[in-house]
């Protein structure tokens, strides 16, 4: 079984730029998320998709982020513009349901 | 109060002793209960679940629930250094998404 991909796994931007991840889940999992780690923090939701429709958006900072889940497959999040406060590892994560997620390696963004 | 809540350590073990990490949740409608590895510089792992009380055995990993208490804990048995890693505890909410806790560094000294 093939795991979470995404891209890229690294990428500096400065500040006001912007920035895009993507995703392609598991195949056949029906839910997928997105998640923020900031260094020495556990992840944090960003925002849950089931097919493609969203869930939970609660702590996605709308004025600068939005993310998309077209044809409830892959997905991706996007920042602009960013600022510094956003470095951090954005985790992208599916499942089947309650049994717990399977990770992707993450992005590492870095906004000087 | 946190919804997750975790030592964040960190906390040292000699090599081959048991390790005992620990969590308690604020949600008392939670259904599930997870315990991820992640290595540093690395995505976290599912290592552990468990959904009912009591004690749940996978090799070296105990898993323990106690709903009442609101408490979930992992223990390793015969700690190596290769288990030398944060240890995040996450919960199944009511709200049917998944809060991890801040983690605990595990640090195995040989």
């Amino acid at each position: 079984e093939a795991g979470v991909a995404q891209s890229p796994r690294y990428k500096i931007i400065e500040k006001r730029q912007s920035v895009a991840f993507w995703c392609n889940p598991i195949s056949g999992h029906a839910t997928l998320y997105w998640y923020q780690q900031i260094l020495g923090q556990g992840p944090k939701l960003l925002i849950q998709f089931q097919n493609n429709g969203v869930v939970d958006d609660s702590q996605l900072p709308k004025d600068r982020f939005s993310a998309e889940r077209l044809k409830g497959v892959d997905s991706t999040l996007k920042i602009q513009p960013a600022k510094l406060e956003d470095s951090a590892v954005y985790l992208c994560a599916s499942s089947l349901g309650r049994n717990g997620y399977t990770f992707g390696s993450g992005t590492r963004l870095t906004v000087v | 109060q946190k919804e997750v809540e975790q030592n964040s350590g960190p906390l040292s073990v000699p090599e081959g002793a048991i390790a005992s990490l620990n969590c308690t949740y604020s949600d008392r409608g939670s259904q599930s209960f997870f315990w991820y590895r992640q290595y540093s510089g690395k995505s976290p792992e599912l290592i552990m679940s468990i959904y009912s009380n009591g004690d749940k055995e996978d090799g070296r990993f105990t898993a323990q629930l106690n709903k009442a208490s609101q408490y979930v804990s992992l223990l390793i048995r015969d700690s190596q250094p290769s288990d030398s890693a944060t240890y995040l505890c996450a919960v199944y909410s009511s709200a049917s998404k998944i809060i991890f806790g801040s983690g605990t560094r595990l640090s195995i000294r040989p």
